[in-house]
């Protein structure tokens, strides 16, 4: 139990359907981040919020939408997404962006999109 | 652009052996690295970090050992278990002129052990 726990576990949508994604850490952490896992490829990092803002968005397209009402819960909203969407996203804590250390992972929502 | 390789992709070995996986990256101008542990369908869990300073961190049967100077980094497991099977991955983090980039990571070396 790493202490950043992520909701649903695993997760089957079709295109048209809304949906999203939750990440709650009990770390104290300030800064989250929503990472993809793709087959065959590396981590790739989405978003990043630090103390409830968002301080980047690494060209991820707008049918993805994250959400960050505290520096606890992290949310990300799909909607519209496309069969090359489906892969893990990992959600992950540190105490701060600009001092980061250690990221401590979630245990991910595999997501598939038919 | 700073670019992580991990190699081999997959190795398999019998119980008891000791086993070096290795990464390579493209720009010495690192903060640090980190070596993580996946174990299918999971999240990453943080074996070791070396910071660019260090020479290598222990833990247990692990040690990791980095050469900044060469782009390199190998995580050796000693008596490795059929527990270690898992995928390990290397990420390092880039210093953008006294900025902290962003993890870095390779696609992970995936490690069996057999009984």
């Amino acid at each position: 139990e790493t202490g950043v726990t992520q909701t649903p576990r695993h997760l089957v949508m079709g295109m048209t359907n809304k949906k999203s994604l939750k990440c709650e850490q009990h770390l104290g952490h300030n800064a989250m981040y929503w990472y993809k896992q793709s087959a065959k490829k590396p981590l790739e990092l989405m978003f990043v919020y630090n103390f409830k803002e968002q301080t980047e968005n690494n060209s991820v397209p707008s049918r993805f939408s994250p959400e960050c009402p505290n520096s606890s819960h992290l949310f990300l909203h799909l909607h519209t997404l496309q069969p090359e969407d489906s892969a893990l996203y990992l959600c992950a804590s540190s105490q701060r962006r600009d001092r980061i250390e250690k990221l401590f992972f979630g245990s991910g929502t595999q997501l598939s999109v038919l | 652009k700073q670019e992580v390789t991990q190699i081999p992709a997959a190795l398999s070995v019998p119980e008891g052996e000791n086993l070096v996986l290795n990464c390579s990256f493209t720009d010495s101008a690192i903060y640090n690295l980190q070596w993580f542990r996946q174990d299918p369908g999971k999240g990453l869990t943080s074996l070791l970090l070396i910071q660019s300073s260090q020479r290598e961190q222990t833990s247990g049967r692990l040690n990791a050992s980095l050469d900044k100077s060469s782009g390199r980094s190998t995580l050796y497991i000693a008596a490795s278990q059929p527990g270690d099977s898992a995928t390990y991955l290397c990420a390092v983090r880039p210093n953008y002129g006294g900025s902290q980039g962003n993890l870095i990571f390779g696609k992970g070396t995936k490690l069996s052990v057999k009984p």
